[in-house]
Order: C-alpha cells, then structure tokens, then sequence
C-alpha cells in the first residue's frame, strides 16, 4: 500500500524558513517523480513544485520560484521541501504527491498533508 | 501559464441525477488533462487521467471526455459519495496548472 507521510508545518513569522518533509512507503520511490501541491484555507488546488526520478530535474511554480527548494533522498525514501522568505500567501496546507508515471504530471497518490501557517 | 476555467463553480443536483463539469484551457493541451476529487479534510484522489483514462479503482460511473481545449467530467448516476469538489489539471505546459474546481452539492 502507497503511504505518504508529511511532516515540518508549523506556524512560522513572516519572512522565516521551514523545512517539510514526506517519508514515502509502499512503492519503489527511486523510480518514480514526485511533488509537492499547496491549498490555502478554503481554496483551491496549487501546484509548487516536482522533481523528476533519475536525474532529479525540478520544477517550481513562479510564485515559489528562488524561495522554495524541492529535494529526495533516494537512499531513504524521502522527499523534502525547504521553503524560504515565507510569506503570509504561504499559508496552506501542503501535500505530498507521488507522479503517476515517468513523464506523466499526474498525481496518483497524496499524503494527508502538513499545515504551514505564516504570520505578519 | 496555461489557465484552467472550470464551470459550473457549484453544481446542485440529487442522488441519481447525471452531472457534467467543464474544464476550458487557454492553450492546446492534446488530452494532457486529469481530473480529481477532493472531499472535506482529506486529499484529493486522481479519477481521471489523460482526458479518459480511469484511475485505479474508480467506479465506471465516472467518465471523462475531451481534447485540446475543452474537456468534460462525466458522473453517469451520482451516489451519495461523489458529493465533493472536483478538480482538472493540466500537464502539457510547465507550470502545473489546477482549475478552480466545480462543487457538487446535494439539492
């Protein structure tokens, strides 16, 4: 069975740093890409950010982009997120989210998330 | 960035009842386009990917149809279960772009 464990929201000030984590099971994790998606309270979906299997190509919406920094840990089945000059629209709940297929963008299994709150 | 408008926002309808959710992308995306469902306090769940591809596990009753620039969520005979928001995202263009969503409520 798929698990997708998060961990490291908190409530953080304005301006500091936070690092979340994601400790996967049940699947070969080395082989398959991985993300990182945020709701903000009472919204939508937002995608933030991916990292490919093999070469560990990231990606980063614009509005994380030079503040959120996505990596794995292949020894340890673990993905990582440290996130940077929080601001308060950081505010959400972030999930962990397996990649369907290699080069499939899709999500086919989420954690049930960890809460990042920022405060002015 | 490659927008997602989804329409209905909230769609009221009853038990049985057959339901339709747009999604109209503002860029050609093929059929680079999934579907999720997401229930209060918990994650979303892949239904659809690759415009009609069921997920693992996903009841029939849920369809998918589309290509390019429109695309439509199908529920043939809604159960008390598939009351819940439902969410389109795109995979053609980097950045990842989700819809807005589309509530599907009880009348």
């Amino acid at each position: 069975e798929v698990q997708l464990l998060e961990s490291g929201g908190a409530l953080v000030q304005r301006g500091g740093s936070l690092k979340l984590a994601c400790a996967a099971s049940g699947f070969s994790f080395i082989n398959y890409a991985m993300g990182w998606v945020r709701q903000a309270p009472g919204k939508g979906l937002e995608w933030v950010s991916a990292i490919s299997a093999s070469y560990h190509v990231t990606y980063y919406a614009d509005s994380v982009k030079g503040r959120f920094t996505i990596s794995r840990d292949d020894s340890k089945d673990m993905l990582y997120m440290q996130m940077n000059s929080l601001g308060v629209e950081d505010t959400a709940r972030y999930y962990c989210a397996k990649v369907r297929a290699t080069s499939e963008w899709y999500f086919d299994y989420w954690g049930q998330g960890t809460l990042v709150t920022v405060s002015s | 960035e490659t927008v997602l408008t989804q329409s209905p926002a909230t769609l009221s309808l009853s038990p049985g009842e057959r339901a339709a959710l747009s999604c109209r992308v503002s860029d050609n995306v093929r059929s680079y386009l999934a579907w999720y469902q997401q229930k209060p306090g918990q994650a979303p769940r892949l239904l659809i990917y690759d415009a009609s591809n069921r997920a693992t596990g996903i009841p029939a009753r849920f369809s998918g149809s589309g290509s390019g620039t429109d695309f439509t969520l199908t529920i043939s005979s809604l159960e008390p279960e598939d009351f819940a928001v439902y969410y389109c995202q795109q995979r053609r263009n980097w950045p990842l772009t989700f819809g807005g969503g589309t509530k599907v409520e009880i009348k």
